[in-house]
Protein backbone atom coordinates (compact mmCIF):
# COMPACT_ATOMS: atom_id res chain seq x y z
CA UNK A 1 0.00 0.00 0.00
CA UNK A 2 0.75 4.02 0.00
CA UNK A 3 2.20 3.77 -3.63
CA UNK A 4 2.68 7.31 -4.96
CA UNK A 5 3.07 7.28 -8.94
CA UNK A 6 5.22 10.21 -10.78
CA UNK A 7 4.66 11.69 -14.05
CA UNK A 8 6.58 11.60 -16.45
CA UNK A 9 9.52 10.28 -15.35
CA UNK A 10 12.18 12.02 -17.61
CA UNK A 11 11.37 15.11 -19.35
CA UNK A 12 13.28 17.22 -22.21
CA UNK A 13 11.81 20.45 -22.64
CA UNK A 14 13.53 23.80 -24.31
CA UNK A 15 13.96 26.97 -22.93
CA UNK A 16 10.47 28.90 -22.53
CA UNK A 17 8.48 25.83 -22.84
CA UNK A 18 5.96 25.23 -19.60
CA UNK A 19 5.76 21.15 -18.92
CA UNK A 20 3.89 20.10 -15.89
CA UNK A 21 4.55 16.89 -13.52
CA UNK A 22 1.81 15.29 -12.16
CA UNK A 23 2.12 13.42 -8.44
CA UNK A 24 -0.90 10.44 -7.57
CA UNK A 25 -1.35 8.86 -4.77
CA UNK A 26 -2.50 5.42 -6.53
CA UNK A 27 -4.26 2.96 -3.24
CA UNK A 28 -5.12 6.23 -0.41
CA UNK A 29 -6.52 9.98 -0.59
CA UNK A 30 -3.95 12.37 -0.06
CA UNK A 31 -5.26 15.27 2.01
CA UNK A 32 -1.46 16.86 1.59
CA UNK A 33 1.05 16.61 -0.94
CA UNK A 34 4.52 18.49 -1.07
CA UNK A 35 6.57 19.10 -3.90
CA UNK A 36 10.83 19.29 -3.61
CA UNK A 37 13.97 20.10 -5.86
CA UNK A 38 16.76 18.07 -5.91
CA UNK A 39 20.08 19.48 -6.83
CA UNK A 40 22.85 17.03 -7.69
CA UNK A 41 24.54 15.15 -4.39
CA UNK A 42 22.33 18.19 -2.40
CA UNK A 43 19.32 17.42 0.05
CA UNK A 44 15.56 17.53 -1.33
CA UNK A 45 14.60 21.46 -0.80
CA UNK A 46 10.71 21.67 -0.13
CA UNK A 47 9.28 23.57 -2.91
CA UNK A 48 5.44 23.93 -1.82
CA UNK A 49 2.67 22.45 0.53
CA UNK A 50 -0.58 21.75 -1.33
CA UNK A 51 -3.54 20.61 0.46
CA UNK A 52 -6.72 19.62 -1.26
CA UNK A 53 -8.76 22.57 -2.67
CA UNK A 54 -6.95 25.33 -1.50
CA UNK A 55 -3.53 26.97 -2.54
CA UNK A 56 -0.59 25.77 -2.09
CA UNK A 57 2.31 27.31 0.51
CA UNK A 58 5.46 28.29 -1.07
CA UNK A 59 8.58 28.32 0.74
CA UNK A 60 10.54 31.25 1.04
CA UNK A 61 12.52 31.73 -2.56
CA UNK A 62 10.17 29.67 -4.50
CA UNK A 63 8.22 31.96 -6.87
CA UNK A 64 4.46 30.88 -7.23
CA UNK A 65 4.12 32.07 -11.03
CA UNK A 66 6.72 30.04 -11.97
CA UNK A 67 6.43 27.01 -10.07
CA UNK A 68 1.87 26.50 -10.51
CA UNK A 69 0.53 24.05 -8.24
CA UNK A 70 -2.66 22.37 -8.26
CA UNK A 71 -3.95 20.18 -5.91
CA UNK A 72 -7.18 19.31 -7.77
CA UNK A 73 -8.40 16.14 -6.17
CA UNK A 74 -7.29 14.40 -3.31
CA UNK A 75 -5.45 11.93 -5.53
CA UNK A 76 -3.64 14.21 -7.62
CA UNK A 77 -1.18 17.56 -7.50
CA UNK A 78 0.38 19.02 -10.48
CA UNK A 79 3.73 21.00 -10.96
CA UNK A 80 3.56 23.45 -13.74
CA UNK A 81 7.21 25.05 -14.18
CA UNK A 82 6.34 27.92 -16.62
CA UNK A 83 8.41 29.58 -18.72
CA UNK A 84 11.18 26.97 -18.25
CA UNK A 85 14.86 27.54 -18.44
CA UNK A 86 18.09 25.96 -18.37
CA UNK A 87 18.60 26.89 -14.82
CA UNK A 88 15.12 25.07 -14.00
CA UNK A 89 16.86 21.61 -14.78
CA UNK A 90 16.23 19.43 -11.84
CA UNK A 91 15.25 16.37 -9.92
CA UNK A 92 11.76 17.28 -8.75
CA UNK A 93 10.02 14.62 -5.72
CA UNK A 94 7.18 14.84 -5.02
CA UNK A 95 5.15 13.46 -1.65
CA UNK A 96 1.56 12.32 -0.43
CA UNK A 97 -0.04 12.15 3.28
CA UNK A 98 -2.98 10.58 4.41
CA UNK A 99 -3.62 12.88 6.90
CA UNK A 100 -2.02 15.11 9.76
CA UNK A 101 0.84 13.23 11.70
CA UNK A 102 0.93 10.68 9.19
CA UNK A 103 4.17 9.51 7.38
CA UNK A 104 4.96 10.96 3.86
CA UNK A 105 5.23 8.48 0.74
CA UNK A 106 7.39 9.61 -2.08
CA UNK A 107 7.08 9.48 -5.40
CA UNK A 108 9.91 7.94 -7.93
CA UNK A 109 11.09 11.85 -8.87
CA UNK A 110 10.79 13.62 -12.50
CA UNK A 111 14.07 14.56 -13.93
CA UNK A 112 13.74 17.49 -15.60
CA UNK A 113 16.19 18.97 -18.19
CA UNK A 114 15.67 22.39 -20.13
CA UNK A 115 17.62 22.73 -23.42
CA UNK B 1 24.52 24.93 12.20
CA UNK B 2 22.14 22.59 10.49
CA UNK B 3 19.06 21.53 12.31
CA UNK B 4 19.98 17.78 11.46
CA UNK B 5 22.91 16.30 11.06
CA UNK B 6 24.00 12.61 9.92
CA UNK B 7 27.39 11.15 10.50
CA UNK B 8 29.56 9.73 8.49
CA UNK B 9 28.23 11.81 5.24
CA UNK B 10 30.32 8.57 3.47
CA UNK B 11 30.74 4.74 4.50
CA UNK B 12 32.39 2.24 2.59
CA UNK B 13 31.43 -1.68 3.69
CA UNK B 14 32.02 -5.22 2.35
CA UNK B 15 29.19 -7.32 2.55
CA UNK B 16 28.04 -8.37 5.68
CA UNK B 17 29.56 -5.64 7.63
CA UNK B 18 27.08 -4.53 10.61
CA UNK B 19 26.41 -0.63 9.47
CA UNK B 20 25.48 2.60 11.82
CA UNK B 21 24.53 5.84 10.55
CA UNK B 22 23.98 8.65 13.35
CA UNK B 23 21.62 11.50 13.02
CA UNK B 24 20.97 14.42 15.45
CA UNK B 25 19.08 17.20 15.38
CA UNK B 26 18.84 20.23 17.70
CA UNK B 27 14.59 21.21 17.19
CA UNK B 28 11.75 19.48 19.13
CA UNK B 29 10.60 17.03 16.46
CA UNK B 30 6.88 14.88 16.53
CA UNK B 31 8.57 12.35 14.22
CA UNK B 32 11.57 11.94 12.72
CA UNK B 33 11.72 9.89 9.44
CA UNK B 34 14.25 7.52 7.92
CA UNK B 35 14.18 7.23 3.79
CA UNK B 36 16.51 5.83 1.38
CA UNK B 37 17.10 7.45 -2.07
CA UNK B 38 18.85 5.00 -4.59
CA UNK B 39 20.71 5.88 -7.50
CA UNK B 40 18.34 6.29 -9.81
CA UNK B 41 16.67 8.75 -7.51
CA UNK B 42 13.53 6.97 -6.05
CA UNK B 43 13.38 8.23 -2.48
CA UNK B 44 11.69 5.24 -0.03
CA UNK B 45 10.35 5.42 3.25
CA UNK B 46 11.89 2.66 5.74
CA UNK B 47 10.48 4.15 9.05
CA UNK B 48 8.88 6.95 10.79
CA UNK B 49 9.33 6.47 14.70
CA UNK B 50 8.35 9.03 17.69
CA UNK B 51 9.57 6.84 20.48
CA UNK B 52 11.91 3.60 20.86
CA UNK B 53 12.69 1.11 18.33
CA UNK B 54 11.82 0.08 14.63
CA UNK B 55 12.87 -3.20 12.98
CA UNK B 56 12.42 -4.00 9.33
CA UNK B 57 14.10 -7.30 7.65
CA UNK B 58 17.82 -6.11 8.32
CA UNK B 59 17.15 -2.61 9.40
CA UNK B 60 16.65 -1.44 12.78
CA UNK B 61 16.05 2.77 13.74
CA UNK B 62 16.49 3.43 17.14
CA UNK B 63 15.70 6.96 18.53
CA UNK B 64 16.49 8.69 21.93
CA UNK B 65 14.37 11.65 22.61
CA UNK B 66 16.16 12.79 25.48
CA UNK B 67 19.10 12.93 23.62
CA UNK B 68 17.88 13.94 20.31
CA UNK B 69 19.18 10.98 18.30
CA UNK B 70 18.78 8.55 15.84
CA UNK B 71 20.36 5.63 14.37
CA UNK B 72 19.82 3.39 11.54
CA UNK B 73 21.23 0.01 11.46
CA UNK B 74 21.67 -2.30 8.63
CA UNK B 75 22.31 -6.02 9.91
CA UNK B 76 24.28 -8.57 7.12
CA UNK B 77 24.76 -5.86 4.88
CA UNK B 78 24.74 -6.62 1.04
CA UNK B 79 25.65 -4.56 -2.31
CA UNK B 80 22.23 -3.55 -2.81
CA UNK B 81 21.50 -2.00 0.51
CA UNK B 82 24.64 0.75 -1.27
CA UNK B 83 22.35 3.98 -1.23
CA UNK B 84 22.40 7.43 -0.06
CA UNK B 85 19.99 6.99 3.68
CA UNK B 86 18.53 10.45 4.77
CA UNK B 87 17.51 11.18 8.45
CA UNK B 88 14.63 13.91 8.54
CA UNK B 89 12.93 15.54 11.11
CA UNK B 90 9.10 16.89 11.84
CA UNK B 91 9.39 19.49 13.89
CA UNK B 92 7.25 20.66 16.73
CA UNK B 93 8.08 24.53 15.91
CA UNK B 94 6.77 24.72 12.39
CA UNK B 95 2.93 23.43 13.38
CA UNK B 96 3.02 21.92 10.07
CA UNK B 97 3.86 18.75 8.56
CA UNK B 98 6.91 19.64 6.68
CA UNK B 99 9.84 18.12 6.89
CA UNK B 100 13.70 19.00 7.88
CA UNK B 101 16.41 17.13 6.01
CA UNK B 102 20.03 16.09 6.72
CA UNK B 103 22.64 15.82 4.13
CA UNK B 104 22.43 11.93 3.77
CA UNK B 105 24.62 9.23 4.29
CA UNK B 106 26.04 7.58 1.17
CA UNK B 107 26.49 4.01 1.96
CA UNK B 108 28.82 2.00 -0.91
CA UNK B 109 28.79 -2.11 0.01
CA UNK B 110 31.70 -4.06 -1.80
CA UNK B 111 31.02 -8.11 -2.23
Amino acid sequence: GAVVSQHPSRVICKSGTSVKIECRSLDFQATTMFWYRQFPKQSLMLMATSNEGSKATYEQGVEKDKFLINHASLTLSTLTVTSAHPEDSSFYICSAQRDKAYEQYFGPGTRLTVT
Amino acid sequence: KNEVEQSPQNLTAQEGEFITINCSYSVGISALHWLQQHPGGGIVSLFMLSSGKKKHGRLIATINIQEKHSSLHITASHPRDSAVYICAVRSKAYNTDKLIFGTGTRLQVFP
